[in-house]
């Protein structure tokens, strides 16, 4: 079966940092595009940023475009999130995705998410 | 894309049939447009891709179906488990979009 195991977020201050960990099993992790989706409280889905299996390829929402990057350890079955210059808005519950090909597209599998909270 | 979904919320019985709809402000190329089924407190659940193509293990009193710019979901008769918040996304073009949902409550 997928899993795929946030780890990472918790409390930061407005431009702070905070690098987030997704751990996955169950399936070739390098043949696939691995995303990150957020969710507010009480509020709707929201892409994040995505990366080919290779990681040759990233694509970023323009709300966290040169603040954020993805990136993916294919020995270790991990794709990272870091996070700099954070802002209250970044306040979210933030899910790993796993992609269906090895480009962006739908999230076929999904973490159970890691809450990041940026407050003073 | 703009993706917009109707209504916010529908309130219905167990046994009825649903139906969402989801509306993109520009064509979604190759109806490159997915449907995911989110419970509180859970991860969101892919049900359908490529407008209307289920995913594994989906049951098929689920079905998608549309093009261009109008899309649907329809839940032939609901189950108690049905009752959630379903998004849309489509994924034919960057920056990848999602609509803001339809509550499905019991009424």
């Amino acid at each position: 079966d997928v899993q795929l195991l946030e780890s990472g977020g918790g409390l930061v201050q407005p431009g702070g940092s905070l690098r987030l960990s997704c751990g996955a099993s169950g399936f070739t992790f390098s043949y696939y595009a691995m995303s990150w989706v957020r969710q507010a409280p009480g509020k709707g889905l929201e892409w994040v940023s995505s990366l080919s299996g290779g990681g040759g390829s990233a694509w970023y929402a323009d709300s966290v475009k040169g603040r954020f990057t993805i990136s993916r350890d294919n020995s270790r079955n991990t794709v990272y999130l870091q996070m700099n210059s954070l802002r209250a808005e970044d306040t979210a519950v933030y899910h790993c995705a796993k992609g269906s090909i090895d480009d962006y597209g739908e999230f076929e599998w999904w973490g159970q998410g890691m809450l990041v909270t940026v407050s003073s | 894309i703009v993706l917009t979904q109707s209504p916010a919320t529908l309130s219905l019985s167990p046994g009825e049939r649903a139906t969402l709809s989801c509306g993109a402000s520009q064509s979604v190329t190759n109806s490159y447009l997915a449907w995911y089924q989110q419970k509180p407190g859970l991860a969101p659940r892919l049900l359908i891709y490529d407008a209307s193509s289920r995913a594994t293990g989906i049951p098929d009193r689920f079905s998608g179906s549309g093009s261009g710019t109008d899309f649907t979901l329809t839940i032939s008769r609901l189950e108690p488990e049905d009752f959630a918040v379903y998004y849309c996304q489509q994924y034919g073009s960057l920056p990848l979009t999602f609509g803001g949902g339809t509550k499905v409550e019991i009424k």
